[in-house]
């Protein structure tokens, strides 16, 4: 079945430590995103790849980084200079550069101890 | 002025009624209009979309649109139970490279 896997589903991390979200897709998508979402709030957009080997920053860059080496695959690190990383993060991807139709993994929750 | 807003909720409704929910949008040159399903603890889902003015119907949703007022809701039918969940109303904005950006969410409680 095509979809987006993404792993761990929940994860612990101390302060200072830097922290992996893996995100893959067997869609034959050309678009992936990283959105955070805090309690009542809605999706932010933390960066964005419309194709192989780019990407770009989205509103709440500051403290994360991304690499898009292979088409279905955009992981994301929260790194130690995220000041609040608690948070979900959920990976989506898209058929097109401009599309709102977004497909989603299963999210990945993390706690800062 | 948030970009896309919605009334946080919750909205009650008893199931077999009509639920209605809102939205509003800052850009007046967006085009394209989303709605998202979120249930607790999971990822969002589409279940419609909408780019003309109008109303737009797929089983027990219908999506409207009114771009001069800049407003988009989603009306479900029948309400069951099992509708109550997060709704996220999206949009894309017309500037640089067309974002979707989320509204926070109306959480939809439906009882029996």
């Amino acid at each position: 079945d095509g979809g987006i896997t993404q792993s761990p589903k929940y994860l612990f991390r101390k302060e200072g430590q830097n922290v992996t979200l893996s995100c893959e897709q067997n869609l034959n998508h050309d678009a992936m995103y990283w959105y955070r979402q805090d309690p009542g709030q809605g999706l932010r957009l933390i960066y964005y790849s419309q194709i192989v080997n780019d990407f770009q920053k989205g509103d709440i860059a500051e403290g994360y980084s991304v690499s898009r080496e292979k088409k279905e695959s955009f992981p994301l690190t929260v790194t130690s200079a995220q000041k609040n990383p608690t948070a979900f993060y959920l990976c989506a991807s898209g058929s097109g550069p401009n599309t709102g139709e977004l497909f989603f993994g299963e999210g990945s929750r993390l706690t800062v101890l | 002025q948030k970009e896309v807003e919605q009334n946080s909720g919750p909205l009650s409704v008893p199931e077999g009624a009509i639920a209605s929910l809102n939205c509003t949008y800052s850009d007046r040159g967006s085009q394209s209009f989303f709605w998202y399903r979120q249930y607790s603890g999971k990822s969002p889902e589409l279940i419609m979309s909408i780019y003309s003015n109008g109303d737009k119907e797929d089983g027990r949703f219908t999506a409207q649109l009114n771009k001069a007022s800049q407003y988009v809701s989603l009306l479900i039918r029948d309400s069951q139970p099992s509708d109550s969940a997060t709704y996220l109303c999206a949009v894309i904005s017309s500037g640089g490279y067309n974002k979707l950006i989320f509204g926070a969410g109306t959480r939809l409680a439906v009882h029996p």
